[in-house]
Formats: structure tokens, sequence, C-alpha cells
């Protein structure tokens, strides 16, 4: 079964760091593109963050420049956002993603996972 | 960044019904465009891509149009699985940005 499963979630004071895992299954992770997706309580849906097949190119979204990194182990059939200097505005449900023909016409995120919610609070 | 404007953003309807969803881009996105369905507590669910190429499983009741600035999600035929928030994306150019969400609910 092609699967995506976030762990890493929690309470974290602001100012703080977390690192948040997404485990794939049942496809060849090491030649997709991968995005991270957020949703705050009760809003809409905001892109955060993409990597490339191999790892060498990264991008962000502009609230998050600086602060979170995405990141994956091809060995492990992992991605990762290492998120630091949390505000509270990044409380939200993290959700990684695969995209398919990513830079065709035909793009779209086809595989989500459950999501993990990172709480920033003190 | 390019915005997207999802009209309406609520909308009330019955089972058996024939709804549609407009979503308009602030600039041309050719057909660079997907439609998802979010259930409560749920991740969301790509139904369309490429503006109108159906997702595999997915119903035909389904079905989307459009291209360049202005795009549609219709649904033909409501069944009670379909009461959930939609949104479109853009997939054109970063920052991949959604529409707001169209949250569609039981009459």
């Amino acid at each position: 079964e092609v699967q995506l499963v976030e762990s890493g979630g929690g309470l974290v004071q602001p100012g703080g760091s977390l690192r948040l895992s997404c485990a794939a299954s049942g496809f060849t992770f090491s030649s997709n593109w991968m995005h991270w997706v957020r949703q705050a309580p009760g809003k809409g849906l905001v892109w955060v963050s993409r990597i490339n097949s191999d790892g060498s190119s990264t991008r962000n979204a502009d609230s998050v420049k600086g602060r979170f990194t995405i990141s994956r182990d091809n060995s492990k059939n992992t991605l990762y956002l290492q998120m630091n200097s949390l505000r509270a505005e990044d409380t939200a449900v993290y959700y990684c993603a695969r995209i398919v023909w990513s830079g065709s016409p035909w793009a779209a995120f086809d595989i989500w996972g459950q999501g993990t919610m990172v709480t920033v609070s003190s | 960044d390019i915005q997207l404007t999802q009209s309406p953003s609520f909308l009330s309807a019955s089972v058996g019904d024939r709804v549609t969803i407009t979503c308009r881009a602030s600039q041309g996105i050719s057909s660079y465009l997907a439609w998802y369905q979010q259930r409560p507590g749920k991740a969301p669910k790509l139904l369309i891509y490429a503006a109108s190429t159906l997702q595999s499983g997915v119903p035909s009741r389904f079905s989307g149009s459009g291209s360049g600035t202005e795009f549609t999600l219709t649904i033909s035929s409501l069944q009670p699985e379909d009461f959930a928030t939609y949104y479109c994306q853009q997939l054109n150019s970063y920052p991949y940005t959604f529409g707001q969400g169209t949250k569609l609910e039981i009459k």
C-alpha cells in the first residue's frame, strides 16, 4: 500500500525546535519530489516546503525561510522538516505529500500523510 | 505570488443537487490546477489535476474545467459523502498556493 506516515509533532515553547518525520512506503521514494503543507486550526491549506528527489534542491515559503529546513534520507525512505525558532503562528497540522509529474501541467499532490499536530505555546 | 480565490466560500445543498465551485487565479496559470477534497480531521484527497483530469478512483460525478485564470469544479449529483471542504491549488509557480476553501454543507 502506498503510504506516508508523519511523526514528531507535539507541544513546544516559542523559540523552540522540533523535527518532523514522514516515512514513505509502497512506492519508490527516491524517485519522487516531496512537499510539506500545513493547516492552522480551522484554516486553509498552506504550502511550506519542497525537496527534489535526491535532496540537492529545496525551496521554502517566505514565512518559514531561514527557520525551517527540509531534507530527506532516501536510504531510510524518510522525509524530514527541521523547524527552528518556532512561533505561535506555526501552530498547525503538518502534512507531507508526494507530488507527481512535478513541473508539468499534470502535477498534483497525489499522496498525503495523515498529518502531525505542532502546537507552539508557552 | 499567485492568489487563488474560490467562490462561494460556503455552499448549502441537498443530496442529488448539481453544484459548481469556481476558482479564479490572479494571473494566468494555463492548466496547472488541482482540486482536493478534505473531510473533517482527514488529509486532503486529490480529485482533479491538470484542471480537468479525473484522478484514478474518483467517481465520475466529479468534473473540472477551465484554463488560464478561471476554473470550475462540478459535482453532478451530490452524495452524502461529498459534504466536505474543497480546495483548488495552482502548481504553475512557487509558492504553490491554495484557494481559501469552499465548505459544502447539507441543506
